[in-house]
């Protein structure tokens, strides 16, 4: 069973730059999430989506990031314009979501931003 | 104060040694619990998951809660050089196992 993708792997920017990220979840999975890991932190929720309904965005800097799941498979994830904190790897992961049972989140390998 | 706090560490233990790995959180109203493992430069990935008081053992992993202490631990028996990585507890205010909050996560160093 293919895992979550992600593309790309590292970026490189310069501050106030436009980037976009791209997951894709496990086959068949409903729930979506994208994850901001800063160096030396555990990983932060930013979205959650269910199928392509939007469950939890409370903390997703709206002014500047936002995410799509049109299709209620794959999902992007923007940042514009980025700025320097916003240097961190992005996680994606995905989980069935059934909501019935207890659920385990597969995680992407991540995609690696740096912002100059 | 932090929601999940965890020790930064590194916690350094010998190899065989039993490696206790230790998670306070501040939301009374969270229900499951998770320890992920994260490799230097890789994403988590799931060791264990909680959800009742008391202990619950996965081979050499034993995750241990405690809701009013609101605390949960990981022991890891028989320590092995390969245990060495970074350990994020993670909770949620469901049972789905959905909306994580993770801790800063403790990184553990087994030494041969």
């Amino acid at each position: 069973e293919a895992g979550v993708a992600q593309s790309p792997r590292y970026k490189i920017i310069e501050k106030r730059q436009s980037v976009a990220f791209w997951c894709n979840p496990i086959s068949g999975h409903a729930t979506l999430y994208w994850y901001q890991q800063i160096l030396g932190q555990g990983p932060k929720l930013l979205i959650q989506f269910q199928n392509n309904g939007v469950v939890d965005d409370s903390q997703l800097p709206k002014d500047r990031f936002s995410a799509e799941r049109l299709k209620g498979v794959d999902s992007t994830l923007k940042i514009q314009p980025a700025k320097l904190e916003d240097s961190a790897v992005y996680l994606c992961a995905s989980s069935l979501g059934s909501g019935w049972s207890r659920e385990t989140q597969y995680f992407g390998p991540g995609t690696r931003l740096l912002v100059l | 104060q932090k929601e999940v706090e965890q020790n930064s560490g590194p916690l350094s233990v010998p190899e065989g040694a039993i490696a206790s790995l230790n998670c306070t959180y501040s939301d009374r109203g969270s229900q499951s619990f998770f320890w992920y493992r994260q490799y230097s430069g890789k994403s988590p990935e799931l060791i264990m998951f909680i959800y009742s008081n008391g202990d619950k053992e996965d081979g050499r992993f034993t995750a241990q809660l405690n809701k009013a202490s609101q605390y949960v631990s990981l022991l890891i028996r028989d320590s092995q050089p390969s245990d060495s990585a970074t350990y994020l507890c993670a909770v949620s205010r469901n049972n789905a196992g959905n909306m994580l909050t993770f801790g800063g996560g403790t990184r553990l160093m087994v030494k041969p």
